[in-house]
């Protein structure tokens, strides 16, 4: 168990440019999440897949904000013409074979910090 | 629809003396809590899950919770405080059976004084 990884670790961009962020989950975890965590407040749920199918997207994830799971591996967030609204920690989890509702327990990334200037 | 209100935003004690953090949920369901922690710089990590089993639940480094129903409350208690414990920690809601996402409350800054 080499925990989830999350690349970069800190991401400082220009308002309008577009980044993309990068999640390595535990290896053989079916179950991927993506939250949201701004200062002062907790995670936020943005999106999950199950292998490679996208099955929930949070209305806060608008349509400048795309993530893929190609492989069911790796998966990767992308965020076009970035605003300053859309600094904050971006965390990564994932799960075995299912998630809370199967009692499943998520493991957590340290996160992607994006700070847009 | 279901929330959690963290009743502090900043708890602070001195090493060797209780921790109390306080948290309210509000579920239409029978919930499933949780209290996670976040130290700087590391992932988010599970306390302690309650699921509809024993009301009071223990989790690791000493830390236990008590699922009231009558008062909503599940707050998180250890008997006698650690500098390890300095952290953000994280009163979570979901349903159980059904529903896939977590709700975060807004968090307890834990600080701990020698």
């Amino acid at each position: 168990d080499t925990g989830v990884s999350q690349n970069p670790r800190h991401k400082i961009t220009k308002r309008g440019q577009n980044v993309t962020f990068r999640c390595d989950p535990i290896s053989e975890h079916n179950r991927l999440y993506w939250y949201r965590q701004t200062l002062g407040q907790g995670p936020e749920f943005l999106t999950y897949f199950q292998n490679e199918a996208q099955l929930e997207k949070s209305r806060l994830l608008s349509d400048r904000f795309s993530a893929e799971r190609p492989k069911g591996s790796f998966s990767t967030l992308e965020i076009q013409r970035t605003e300053q609204g859309d600094s904050a920690m971006y965390l990564c989890a994932s799960s075995r074979r299912g998630g809370p509702e199967l009692n499943e327990k998520l493991f957590f990334g340290s996160g992607t910090q994006l700070s847009v200037l | 629809a279901q929330s959690v209100t963290q009743l502090d935003s900043h708890v602070s004690v001195s090493e060797g003396t209780p921790v109390l953090l306080r948290c309210n949920y509000s579920s239409s369901y029978s919930p499933s809590l949780f209290w996670y922690v976040q130290h700087p710089n590391k992932g988010l990590q599970l306390l302690l899950k309650y699921t509809s089993a024993a009301t009071l639940v223990k989790g690791i480094n000493g830390f236990e919770a008590e699922f009231k129903k009558s008062e909503t409350s599940f707050h998180l208690t250890k008997p006698s405080a650690h500098m390890s414990d300095a952290a953000e920690y994280f009163c979570v809601v979901t349903i159980s059976g059904g529903y896939n996402k977590l709700i975060f409350g807004a968090g307890t800054r834990l600080a701990v004084h020698p």
